[in-house]
């Protein structure tokens, strides 16, 4: 059965570093979203991605977030200057169609920064 | 503001008890979800619903549309069943909004 796949499972960085979270989405569908959850608390939406452009990204997706889409398959989140506040696990996910639609999520990176 | 609001936030159960989860969100989603996040973070899809009922085995997911309350049941609950239960809305836009989960544990 096709799945999302992420990678690093685990990242660790030092404050201000720059990171880039990777996601293989599953291959026929066209929505991607990222998500994240800090420890313990609920899971929070960050930014959808149709037809090679941001459609919707919350307040938390300020100018230090970015996301790409580099070929057919990888869509990517980069966080340029990392606080410690970044750290959480991410989640991609992906959708065939828009938010009436399940969306498929991957196993999460979880993003520690020191 | 579009919320999501789950409850209980923790359940305990003994093995082959029927066990409810509610929800309730504001007026004007345009689909629920249902998700269980399992121990080590991995989050899966249970269903997506915009009106009436759906069953996958012993799950079952219902909607009342005029209530604004979603329920997720599980039928003969298993050790396995232990999990997070999250419930999640759309609004007519491309994010969810996210419930703060129910964590259900199922003792044999």
């Amino acid at each position: 059965e096709p799945e999302v796949t992420q990678t690093p499972s685990h990242q660790v960085t030092q404050m201000g570093q720059e990171v880039i979270l990777r996601c293989v989405p599953i291959s026929n569908h066209l929505y991607f979203y990222w998500y994240r959850q800090i420890l313990g608390q609920k899971v929070e939406f960050l930014v959808s991605f149709y037809n090679n452009e941001i459609s919707e990204k919350s307040e938390i997706f300020d100018d230090q977030f970015s996301v790409e889409r580099p070929d057919g398959s990888n869509f990517t989140l980069k966080i340029r200057s990392t606080k410690l506040e970044d750290s959480a696990m991410y989640f991609c996910a992906s959708s065939d169609t828009l938010t009436t639609d399940t969306q498929y999520f991957g196993p999460g990176t979880r993003l520690t920064v020191l | 503001k579009n919320e999501v609001e789950q409850s209980p936030q923790n359940l305990t159960a003994q093995e082959g008890e029927f066990i409810t989860i509610n929800c309730s969100y504001s007026v004007g989603i345009s689909a629920l979800h249902w998700l269980q996040q399992h121990p080590g973070g991995g989050i899966v899809s249970l269903f997506m619903l915009s009106s009436g009922k759906k069953k996958h085995g012993r799950l079952i997911a219902t909607i009342n549309i005029q209530e604004k309350h979603s329920s997720l049941h599980i039928t003969a609950s298993h050790p396995r069943d232990s999990a997070v239960y999250i419930c999640a809305a759309s609004y007519n836009t491309d994010k969810l909004i996210f419930g703060t989960g129910t964590r259900l544990q199922v003792f044999p």
